[in-house]
């Protein structure tokens, strides 16, 4: 199993550009999440996804769009890009009927210029 | 907002030496998880403590929770220089978490 991955791994973008982050899970989980990680913080929540065509707003959610078309992928979108989302972004997924423990891929760096 | 806060924000002891972290809540919680993350990847979960335990080991890990004073503390035993990396801990409701910003710990050889 190759767990949570996530496409691409570095990307620089230029002010008002898009575009997409993909994140994949072979783990047939059910809940996928998207998060933010600034130097010095914690991960704050973008949106997340209960399921397959369901998904909900975060703690961060403004600037960005998410989409849950199938089980195993969950993208995230930036319309217009600022230099405020410069920023790392993790994605996540978990099973809560095991428990309510998150796996994570390891991160797109997002360079806003 | 950041739901828990993690004291201290940095801690750096010699290898073999215990290493304490502790992480203070702000609202109701089903759970508190403590996750790992080295230095540019992505985060490891530890360990899990429901908010009716107390306390709860994992190999070299011990968690504990107040949730009477909305707080835990994650004990790491017998360090290692691989445990260098940051810690965070995570309160859990309604099946999404809140992240504190962090302890960086730095295990000297």
């Amino acid at each position: 199993n190759a767990g949570v991955t996530q496409t691409p791994k570095f990307r620089v973008l230029k002010t008002g550009q898009s575009m997409t982050l993909l994140c994949a899970q072979d783990m047939n989980h059910e809940y996928m999440y998207w998060y933010r990680q600034d130097p010095g913080m914690g991960l704050r929540l973008i949106h997340y996804s209960v399921g397959e065509g369901t998904t909900a707003k975060g703690e961060v959610p403004d600037g960005y769009n998410v989409s849950r078309l199938k089980k195993q992928n969950f993208l995230l979108g930036l319309e217009s890009a600022a230099p405020s989302q410069t920023s790392v972004y993790f994605c996540a997924s978990s099973v809560p009927a095991v428990d309510e423990t998150q796996y994570f891929g390891p991160g797109t760096r997002l360079l806003v210029l | 907002s950041q739901q828990g806060e993690e004291d201290p924000q940095a801690l750096s002891i010699q290898e073999g030496e215990n290493a304490t972290m502790n992480c203070s809540y702000k609202t109701s919680i089903n759970n508190l998880q403590w996750y790992r993350q080295n230095s540019g990847r992505g985060l490891v979960h530890l360990i899990l403590i429901r908010s009716n335990e107390r306390e709860k080991h994992s190999g070299r890990l011990r968690v504990t929770l107040d949730t009477s004073k909305k707080s835990s503390s994650l004990l790491i035993t017998a360090s290692r220089a691989a445990d260098t990396a940051s810690y965070f801990c995570a309160g859990g409701s309604n099946y999404k978490l809140t992240f504190g910003k962090g302890t960086l710990l730095t295990v000297n050889p």
